[in-house]
């Protein structure tokens, strides 16, 4: 089953308004999570990475003041588009890394995605 | 350092023939190997991965993979192709003793003829 969950899987808005996406863990605790951006036909853009208690970190010309990022507990981190325009119409889609034992690393599952109409 | 390079934007193959997609990485350090698959208007979901235990890895839905580190490769096969496999494939990349974000390759989309 899914391991990570995200709100809404699409959203219309018209363009000036604020959107929030929601991204949560099911089964697991996340100090970390990742948002990412996937434009039609295009691999996914990693676009920040949201710590549990400090600030997202964000990728370099990632505006963010235009993406906020929220990581409000260790199951939960939101994306806000604020004052959302066309061109910022697109598949969002989160990530949290998951522990596996004995294995020396975590691997990343991703939420199903959001998508993003702006109009 | 590390990248990945999917050979292939597009693959055709016909039902019930040998699927192939190719990845190739570079790394600085030992790799942690990769493969998703994505739905239509879905997020990613994990195919299988290398994390330096055996060299053949086996994954959902009858696909594997086997890391080749002389050629840097970690190619994606399964023997018989399904409709429903269909879908984007993205090879991914990350360092096993520093951060596991992940490096994607651009995708290859897998077409399945009837």
């Amino acid at each position: 089953g899914a391991v990570v969950s995200q709100h809404p899987s699409r959203v219309i808005c018209k363009s000036g308004t604020s959107v929030k996406i929601e991204c949560r863990s099911l089964d697991f605790q996340a100090t970390t999570m990742f948002w990412y951006r996937q434009f039609p036909k295009q691999s996914l853009m990693l676009m920040a990475t949201s710590n549990e208690g400090s600030k997202a970190t964000y990728e370099q010309g990632v505006e963010k003041d235009k993406f906020l990022i929220n990581h409000a507990s260790l199951t939960l981190s939101t994306l806000t588009v604020t004052s959302a325009h066309p061109e910022d119409s697109s598949f969002y889609i989160c990530s949290a890394p998951k522990p596996e034992t004995g294995r020396g690393t975590d691997t990343q599952y991703f939420g199903p995605g959001t998508r993003l109409t702006v109009l | 350092a590390q990248s990945v390079t999917q050979l292939g934007s597009h693959v055709s193959v016909s039902e019930g023939a040998l699927v192939l997609l190719r990845c190739n990485y570079s790394s600085s350090v030992p790799p942690y190997l990769f493969w998703y698959v994505q739905y239509p208007n879905q997020g990613l979901q994990l195919l299988l991965k290398y994390t330096s235990a055996a060299t053949l890895v086996k994954g959902i839905n009858g696909f594997e993979a086997e890391f080749k580190k002389s050629e840097t490769s970690f190619h994606l096969t399964k023997p018989s192709a399904h409709m429903s496999d269909a879908a984007e494939y993205f090879c991914a990349v990350s360092s096993s003793g520093g951060s596991y974000i992940p490096t994607f390759g651009r995708g290859t989309s897998l077409i399945v003829h009837p």
